[in-house]
């Protein structure tokens, strides 16, 4: 039990699809945030959610939808996405945004493959 | 725009060896993050360090935060097959919009051959 749940663990997708991720956190946590993991490249934060509210988008595409209905569930909708989004989609929680709470507890990740 | 480098990239050695990885800034942080990540799962945290020129140690793992905040080093001493992964340093960012994120390096991918 890593506290941090996402499901699916594996996701096959065409371009005209549409899905969802989900993930869970039972850590009492009030920040999530999706991250997303590429070859050769740093884990890039995509989305930030304190107490069910995004404080942050870094300028990712609106091909990418987050939800955050509760502090203890998020999601990320996802739609005609191309190729090169294929990567492994982290979710992460942490206790509060404020310096001195950042310790991040990720969940297993969503490898996402967009054909 | 905030950058942490990892170095080396890639390491590759003989379990009992020892080994140093290193993640350098020109940013100061409020405290950083060592995570390690084995593949298909996703980073689990193994240290945070906070006050400049702190050393903490996890077993045969010594961490140390440079004294100005902006680089941190991890230790490695008679590496096992278990230590196998991708290490990864965060650094909590002090200014800004973006206060409480964290900002990764690209890792150290680790090999330990038996």
């Amino acid at each position: 039990e890593t506290g941090v749940t996402q499901t699916p663990r594996h996701l096959v997708m065409g371009m005209t699809n549409k899905k969802s991720l989900k993930c869970e956190q039972h850590l009492g946590h009030n920040a999530m945030y999706w991250y997303k993991q590429s070859a050769k490249k740093p884990l890039e934060l995509m989305f930030v959610y304190s107490l069910e509210e995004r404080v942050e988008n870094n300028s990712v595409p609106s091909r990418f939808s987050p939800e955050c209905p509760n502090s203890s569930h998020l999601f990320l909708h996802l739609h005609t996405l191309q190729p090169e989004d294929s990567a492994l989609y982290l979710c992460a929680s942490s206790q509060d945004l404020g310096v001195g709470n950042t310790e991040a507890f990720f969940g297993q990740g969503t490898r996402l493959t967009v054909v | 725009t905030q950058l942490l480098e990892q170095s080396p990239q890639f390491l590759s050695i003989q379990e009992g060896e020892n080994l140093t990885v290193y993640c350098n800034s020109s940013s100061v942080f409020s405290s950083l993050q060592w995570y390690r990540q084995e593949p298909g799962e996703g980073p689990v945290l193994l240290v945070t360090v906070v006050t400049g020129g702190e050393v903490k140690k996890l077993k045969r793992l010594t961490f140390q935060f440079g004294d100005a905040r902006k680089d941190s080093s991890l230790h490695i001493t008679a590496a096992q097959p278990g230590d196998t992964g991708l290490y990864l340093c965060a650094g909590a960012v002090i200014h800004g919009g973006s206060q409480g994120n964290l900002i990764f390096g690209k890792g150290t991918k680790l090999s330990v051959k038996p």
